[in-house]
């Protein structure tokens, strides 16, 4: 089955620490997201890729890292200058930018920072 | 104002009537409007979207654009307990850089038996 993969499910994190969140998709759609979901808040855009080694900083880039060396796969650091790191990450794809609308989610990543 | 505004809720429905879920966006040049369901702890999913003014028809669920009043509507028919979820409507706009989506905050939606 196609779809997006995301791992790992739940992570806890130190403070000053950084961690990496794993995307991976089958689905041969050539752009991929990062979004940022908090509690009473609308997704947020954080990085996103058009291409293979390309990628664009969203709404709320700081402190969070990106690479897209293979089409599958967009992983995302969380690193410890991101101040706020707790919260939702979903990683999304779609055909193209151009169809940045018609988006597919992965499961979703839970980050708590101790 | 935000550029996106939906009502948080909770909508409570009884099983079988009609929820209507209404969202308002603040740019004249958004061009595609789409609502997503998103269970608790989970992912979104797209259910329905709408590029032009009207009405759009998927099975129970209707999605209505108005975009000289600036809103898109969704609503659900036959309302069941497994609806209850909470709905978020994203735009689109084209920008300098491509086209760019935002969310708004969700409103939540109860069918109760």
């Amino acid at each position: 089955d196609g779809g997006i993969t995301q791992s790992p499910k739940y992570l806890f994190r130190k403070e000053g620490q950084n961690v990496t969140l794993s995307c991976e998709q089958n689905l041969n759609h050539d752009a991929m997201y990062w979004y940022r979901q908090d509690p009473g808040q609308g997704l947020r855009l954080i990085y996103y890729s058009q291409i293979v080694n390309d990628f664009q900083k969203g709404d709320i880039a700081e402190g969070y890292s990106v690479s897209r060396e293979k089409k599958e796969s967009f992983p995302l650091t969380v690193t410890s200058a991101q101040k706020n790191p707790t919260a939702f990450y979903l990683c999304a794809s779609s055909i193209g930018t151009r169809y940045s609308g018609e988006l597919f989610f992965g499961e979703g990543s839970r980050l708590t920072v101790l | 104002q935000k550029e996106v505004e939906q009502n948080s809720g909770p909508l409570s429905v009884p099983e079988g009537a009609i929820a209507s879920l209404n969202c308002t966006y603040s740019d004249r040049g958004s061009q595609s409007f789409f609502w997503y369901r998103q269970y608790s702890g989970k992912s979104p999913e797209l259910i329905m979207f709408i590029y032009s003014n009207g009405d759009k028809e998927d099975g129970r669920f209707t999605a209505q654009l108005n975009k000289a009043s600036q809103y898109v509507s969704l609503l659900i028919r036959d309302s069941q307990p497994s609806d209850s979820a909470t709905y978020l409507c994203a735009v689109s706009r084209r920008t300098g850089g491509g086209n760019k989506l935002t969310f708004g905050t969700g409103t939540q939606l109860k069918v109760e038996l």
